[in-house]
């Protein structure tokens, strides 16, 4: 499978904790992307990290990448109950058809 | 902006019948839409990659001709579920991107479709 790995598969935390997730994939990229998924919706975008970026921010988010290790995070900050969802990273790659493969998703619970 | 439709947000159909879900981009060409399958607290299962006016491209295992997809115009695309069983229930999700842009651009998701196959 090509599928990319995330860990940990489940998070809960407190208000005003920063939340990391990771995100491990198995070929060469084009670039990653960070999305959020609430309950039974479709998934939004948060970031975007390109295969020559190693770090990228956008408000809250920091998104590491080390393509030596074929490896993500996403580290969310001062977490909040809203951010409550799914997080999933995606794929694109460099070989075969142009396509993006999602990793197996961190549900992300905040507790108010 | 940026904004993608699908419907029907909800079906329930009998089984050996066929089911048509729709997608479209409201305010931009999506050359290249993706179609996912979500099972539930699992990851999206990339099914098929369809482009503008060519044959859509499927990946191992997906049976092409049970899940039908055509991409018509740079801003519709379906996904036709033929005779469908109770094991075809799941939340199919659709995105869209433009890939003219370049191939960093984002995906755009549809708020999916929960099919029940009674």
């Amino acid at each position: 499978s090509q599928q990319g790995e995330e860990d940990p598969q489940a998070l809960s935390i407190q208000e005003g904790e920063n939340a990391t997730m990771n995100c491990s994939y198995k070929t060469s990229i084009n670039n990653l992307q960070w999305y959020r998924q609430n309950s039974g919706r479709g998934l939004v975008h948060l970031i975007l990290i390109r295969s020559n970026e190693r770090e990228k921010h956008s408000g809250r988010l920091r998104v590491t990448l080390d393509t030596s290790k074929k490896s993500s995070s996403l580290l969310i900050t001062a977490s909040r109950a809203a951010d409550t969802a799914s997080y999933f990273c995606a794929t694109s790659t460099t070989s075969g058809t142009y396509k993006y493969i999602f990793g197996t998703g961190t549900r992300l619970k905040v507790l108010a | 902006g940026a904004v993608v439709s699908q419907h029907p947000s909800r079906v329930i159909c009998k089984s050996g019948t066929s089911v048509k879900i729709e997608c479209r981009s409201l305010d931009f060409q999506a050359t290249t839409m993706f179609w996912y399958r979500q099972f539930p607290k699992q990851s999206l299962m990339l099914m098929a990659t369809s482009n503008e006016g060519s044959k859509a491209t499927y990946e191992q295992g997906v049976e092409k001709d049970k899940f039908l997809i055509n991409h018509a115009s740079l801003t519709l695309s379906t996904l036709t579920v033929t005779s469908a069983h109770p094991e075809d229930s799941s939340f199919y999700i659709c995105s869209a991107t433009d890939r003219g842009l370049s191939y960093n651009s984002p995906l755009h998701f549809g708020n999916g479709t929960r099919l029940t196959v009674t």
